[in-house]
C-alpha cells in the first residue's frame, strides 16, 4: 500500500537556527512529491515541489528539499528560521500509476522560538 | 476572486440538519477535489472530479454526496452527519494533464456538528 510517513509530529526550534522535517515514502513506482505549508486557519499552501530533473529543488521562503531516491525520502530544509514559519507541514506524494491522487502524511508542526 | 475559495468558513449543524459546502475555482481547472482534515491524521480524500464526471470516491459514508454543475464549482452536500464528522473539509483543483500536478487548496470550512 501507499503511505506517507513524516516521523515528527511537533518539531520546536530557535529563531535562526536550521532546521530539517523528515519525509519517507514508500514507493515501487515513480513519485511526484511535494511539501505543503497550512498556518492557522488557512488552506495548504506550495512550498516546493519534484517531478524530475534535479534533486536538490528550492521553494518559497527560502526552503528546500532533496529527493533520496536510494532511502525514499524527501527531507526539507531551512538554513535559518523565521518566527513566520511557525506553522503545520505536510509531505505529499503522487504516485505514477494512481493518477491525480496525493497521498499526505500526518503532518508536522513546526514551532519556532525567539 | 483569485485561486479557490470556499464558503461558508465555519459552519455549526446538528445532526439532522441538511447543509452544503461550497467550493469554487477561479484558475481554469478541471479536476476539482474533496478532503476531510481531522487532528492528528492525514488528509483524507474524499471525491474527485475530473471534467465535472466523478472519478474517485474512497467509502465515503452516503451522508455525504457531492455535486459538480460545472468545472469550476463544486458542492457537498451534508445530511445526518454524526458528530466524528467534525472536521476541517479542504477543496482543491488540479490541471490534469499539464505535467504540473500540484493541487492548489482552498482555505477551508470549519465543520461542527452537535
Amino acid at each position: 500500500a501507499q503511505s506517507v510517513t513524516q516521523l515528527d509530529s511537533q518539531v520546536p526550534v530557535f529563531e535562526e537556527a536550521p532546521v530539517e522535517l523528515r519525509c519517507n515514502y514508500s514507493s515501487s513506482v515513480s513519485v511526484y512529491l511535494f511539501w505543503y505549508v497550512q498556518y492557522p486557519n488557512q488552506g495548504l499552501q506550495l512550498l516546493l515541489k519534484y517531478l524530475s530533473g534535479s534533486t536538490l529543488v528550492k521553494g518559497i521562503n527560502g526552503f528546500e528539499a532533496e529527493f533520496n531516491k536510494s532511502q525514499t525520502s524527501f527531507h526539507l530544509r531551512k538554513p535559518s528560521v523565521h518566527i513566520s514559519d511557525t506553522a503545520e507541514y505536510f509531505c505529499a506524494v503522487r504516485y505514477s500509476n494512481t493518477g491525480n491522487q496525493f497521498y499526505f502524511g500526518t503532518g508536522t508542526s513546526l514551532t519556532v522560538i525567539p | 476572486e483569485t485561486g479557490v475559495t470556499q464558503t461558508p468558513r465555519h459552519l455549526v449543524m446538528g445532526m439532522t440538519n441538511k447543509k452544503s459546502l461550497k467550493c469554487e475555482q477561479h484558475l481554469g481547472h478541471n479536476a476539482m477535489y474533496w478532503y476531510k482534515q481531522s487532528a492528528k491524521k492525514p488528509l483524507e480524500l474524499m471525491f474527485v472530479y475530473n471534467f465535472k464526471e466523478q472519478t474517485e470516491n474512497n467509502s465515503v459514508p452516503s451522508r455525504f454526496s457531492p455535486e459538480c454543475p460545472n468545472s469550476s464549482h463544486l458542492f457537498l452536500h451534508l445530511h445526518t452527519l454524526q458528530p466524528e464528522d467534525s472536521a476541517l473539509y479542504l477543496c482543491a483543483s488540479s490541471q490534469p494533464g499539464t505535467g504540473s500536478y500540484e493541487q492548489y487548496f482552498g482555505p477551508g470550512t470549519r465543520l461542527t456538528v452537535t
